[in-house]
């Protein structure tokens, strides 16, 4: 089964660092979405986008649905210690599922 | 307002034997679904539910069962583990892609299988 390209794997920041992190798919989605796993709990959804080229905010957190409809980007600005996590994007063609990605790792050090 | 609730939350098997992983959602969603997690591999679809009484196959189906007798509870059974199904089990549901929409997902159960 298709599963999307995270970059980075993983990443170790310094508190107040901005992060960027992306999605890549040979194929194009008319949804995709950003999920934030915390350790021990399940993925929760932090922004939604449906139409190519759109740019949504969620507090310090910024992303943006790319035009070729294929890719998205993930950035978050003044990161703190609580943004660790794991991040998953997740596309979505015409039927009901999701396909996520395969996450990257954020650590962030005081 | 519980959300999805998954039972248990941890579990060890040994090869062969069989067990049943509930989750239960008081949301009214029609949508649930079953993924398995493992490193590196992110989240895979195992089987999902568009309505009480309706189940499909996702993309790792081979070794799993489930059913959807009630709106609000989907199981996912294993009739003869393998230590290849060891991994951490969530359980998610949703609205209508027209609605707001997006999964809610439970805590997870963590499965060994030796």
């Amino acid at each position: 089964g298709q599963q999307l390209n995270q970059s980075p794997q993983s990443m170790f920041i310094q508190e107040g660092e901005d992060v960027s992190m992306n999605c890549t798919s040979s194929s194009i989605f008319n949804t995709w979405l950003w999920y934030k796993q915390d350790p021990g709990e399940g993925p929760v959804l932090l922004i939604a986008l449906y139409k190519a080229g759109e740019l949504t905010s969620n507090g310090r957190l910024t992303a943006q649905f790319g035009i070729t409809r294929k890719d998205s980007f993930l950035n978050i600005s003044a990161s703190i210690p609580s943004d660790v996590g794991i991040y998953f994007c997740a596309g979505q063609r015409d039927t009901d599922k999701l396909i996520f990605g395969t996450g990257t790792r954020l650590q962030v050090f005081p | 307002n519980a959300g999805v609730t998954q039972t248990p939350k941890f579990r060890v098997l040994k090869t062969g034997q069989s067990m049943t992983l509930l989750c239960a959602q008081d949301m009214n969603h029609e949508y649930m679904y079953w993924y398995r997690q493992d490193p590196g591999m992110g989240l895979r679809l195992i089987h999902y539910s568009v309505g009480e009484g309706t189940t499909a196959k996702g993309e790792v189906p081979d070794g799993y069962n489930v059913s959807r007798l009630k709106k609000q509870n989907f199981l996912l059974g294993l009739e003869s583990a393998a230590p290849s199904q060891t991994s951490v089990y969530f359980c998610a549901s949703g609205v209508d892609r027209e609605q707001n929409y997006g999964y809610t997902f439970g805590s997870g159960t963590r499965l060994t299988v030796v």
